[in-house]
C-alpha cells in the first residue's frame, strides 16, 4: 500500500533556528513530491520535486529528493513566527493521485 | 480574482439530509480534486476529475457523488449525512494531471 511518513510529527524551536522536516514514502509509480505549508486554511504550495539531488530554494525555505533512499528534506533556516504552521508532504503516484503524510506541525516561539 | 473557490465556506446539518458544495476553478487546469481533512488533520483524495471524466475515485461511501458540469467545475453531493462525514472538504485543481495542484479555502461541514 501507497504510503507517505513525515517525521517530527510536531516540533516547537524559537525564533532564529534553524529546522529540518524529513518525508519518507513508498510510492509506486512516483511522479514528484511536494512540499504544501498549511496554517488555518488551505494548503499552500512550496516545492515540487522530481530529480534527485537538486536543491530547490526559496528565501528561507530550501528542500531536496533522494529517489534511491526514497526521502525528501525540507529545511527553514532562520525561522520566524510566520513559519508556524503544519508543514504536508505529498507524494504523486499513478493517474496523479496524491498520497500526504500526517504532516509536521511547527510552532515557533519568539 | 479568486483561483479556486468553493461555497459554502460552513455548513452544519443534521444527519439524514442531503447537501452539496460547489467548487470553481477560473485557472483554465483541466483537472480537479475533491479532497477530505478529517479532525486529525490528516488529507486524503476523493475523487479526480480531468476535462470532465472521472479518472480518480477513491474508496468513499456511495453516498458521495461528484459532478462536473464543464472543466472549470467541480461539486460534491453528499447523500444520508452521517455524523462521520464532519470534516473539512477540499477542492483543488490543477493544469494538468503531472502539474502542481492548488486548494481552494476548505468547506468545514459539521453533521449533527
Amino acid at each position: 500500500e501507497d504510503k507517505v511518513v513525515q517525521s517530527p510529527l510536531s516540533l516547537v524551536v524559537h525564533e532564529g533556528d534553524t529546522v529540518t522536516l524529513n518525508c519518507s514514502y513508498e510510492v509506486t509509480n512516483f511522479r514528484s513530491l511536494l512540499w504544501y505549508k498549511q496554517e488555518k486554511k488551505a494548503p499552500t504550495f512550496l516545492f515540487m520535486l522530481t530529480s534527485s539531488g537538486i536543491e530547490k530554494k526559496s528565501g528561507r525555505l530550501s528542500s531536496i529528493l533522494d529517489k534511491k533512499e526514497l526521502f525528501s528534506i525540507l529545511n527553514i533556516t532562520a525561522t520566524q513566527t510566520g513559519d508556524s504552521a503544519v508543514y504536508l508532504c505529498a507524494v504523486e503516484g499513478q493517474g496523479g493521485k496524491l498520497i500526504f503524510g500526517q504532516g509536521t506541525e511547527l510552532s515557533v516561539k519568539p | 480574482d479568486t483561483a479556486v473557490s468553493q461555497t459554502p465556506k460552513y455548513l452544519v446539518t443534521q444527519m439524514g439530509n442531503d447537501k452539496s458544495i460547489k467548487c470553481e476553478q477560473n485557472l483554465g487546469h483541466d483537472t480537479m480534486y475533491w479532497y477530505k481533512q478529517d479532525s486529525k488533520k490528516f488529507l486524503k483524495i476523493m475523487f479526480s476529475y480531468n476535462n470532465k471524466e472521472l479518472i480518480i475515485n477513491e474508496t468513499v461511501p456511495n453516498r458521495f457523488s461528484p459532478k462536473s458540469p464543464d472543466k472549470a467545475h467541480l461539486n460534491l453531493h453528499i447523500n444520508s449525512l452521517e455524523l462521520g462525514d464532519s470534516a473539512v472538504y477540499f477542492c483543488a485543481s490543477s493544469r494538468t494531471r503531472q502539474e502542481t495542484q492548488y486548494f481552494g479555502p476548505g468547506t468545514r461541514l459539521l453533521v449533527l
